[in-house]
């Protein structure tokens, strides 16, 4: 799987939209781009994927480049509830093995009132 | 809440002993993956099972094993446990081929 860099900690003003930058320049043309959170010791929360096109869901969008090596996840409207670890992950997606995660050490979002 | 469970939150012990902890996927996911999280070690999988067979081992000691039975909620058991084994221990489950997975709230283990 491809590996991603991703900034240690960023920080956001409640109510602001929190974008978050993942670079993934070895990324292959079978590898998808997750992304996960983490809340306080709470279990991964999983946000959103895509391959190549741009993705939105009810918690937040994926923007992909066209050259795929990077994307930007968009928390639109940001509230402390956002505080978290954002993990960007980029693997194939096999048909039900191998499809374990690699996590780095992803970014620490603090959202400020 | 995702729909996973994982008992027991909370799980303190001594060196040397031997535990068992429970992942109960979300209804009608095949697929059950191990985690485990320490603060020196971040997030790294241990293994998986699909459909009760075991599909994809990551750095798991041999001391850990799992399995999943044919209710597919699995159990890790860890055995001759050492401090360094300290850590919170997460289950997830999926269904789909693209496989986003669903965690649940984690097993904390102390060992003293």
């Amino acid at each position: 799987d491809a590996k991603t860099t991703q900034p240690t900690s960023m920080d956001c003003a409640e109510g602001r939209a929190a974008n978050l930058p993942c670079n993934h320049s070895t990324i292959s043309g079978n590898e998808y781009v997750y992304w996960y959170r983490q809340i306080h010791s709470q279990g991964p929360q999983y946000i959103i994927h895509g391959l190549k096109n741009n993705e939105t869901n009810e918690m937040a969008s994926l923007i992909i480049t066209e050259d795929r090596k990077s994307s930007t996840l968009i928390l639109p409207h940001a509230t402390l509830r956002d505080t978290a670890v954002y993990y960007c992950i980029v693997r194939v997606s096999k048909n039900n093995a191998g499809n374990m995660l690699t996590f780095g050490g992803g970014t620490r979002l603090m959202v400020k009132p | 809440d995702s729909g996973v469970t994982q008992t027991p939150k909370h799980l303190i012990t001594a060196t040397g002993q031997r535990v068992t902890l429970r992942c109960s996927p979300r209804s009608g996911d095949l697929s059950v993956y191990w985690y485990q999280q320490s603060l020196d070690q971040g997030l790294q999988f241990l293994i998986q099972y699909y459909n009760g067979e075991e599909r994809a081992k990551g750095n798991i000691l041999e001391r850990f094993s799992a399995q999943q039975f044919p209710d597919l909620h699995s159990e890790l058991n860890l055995s001759s446990l050492e401090l360094g084994d300290s850590a919170l221990y997460f289950c997830a489950s999926s269904m789909s081929r693209v496989g986003e997975q669903y965690f649940g709230p984690g097993t904390r283990l102390t060992v003293t």
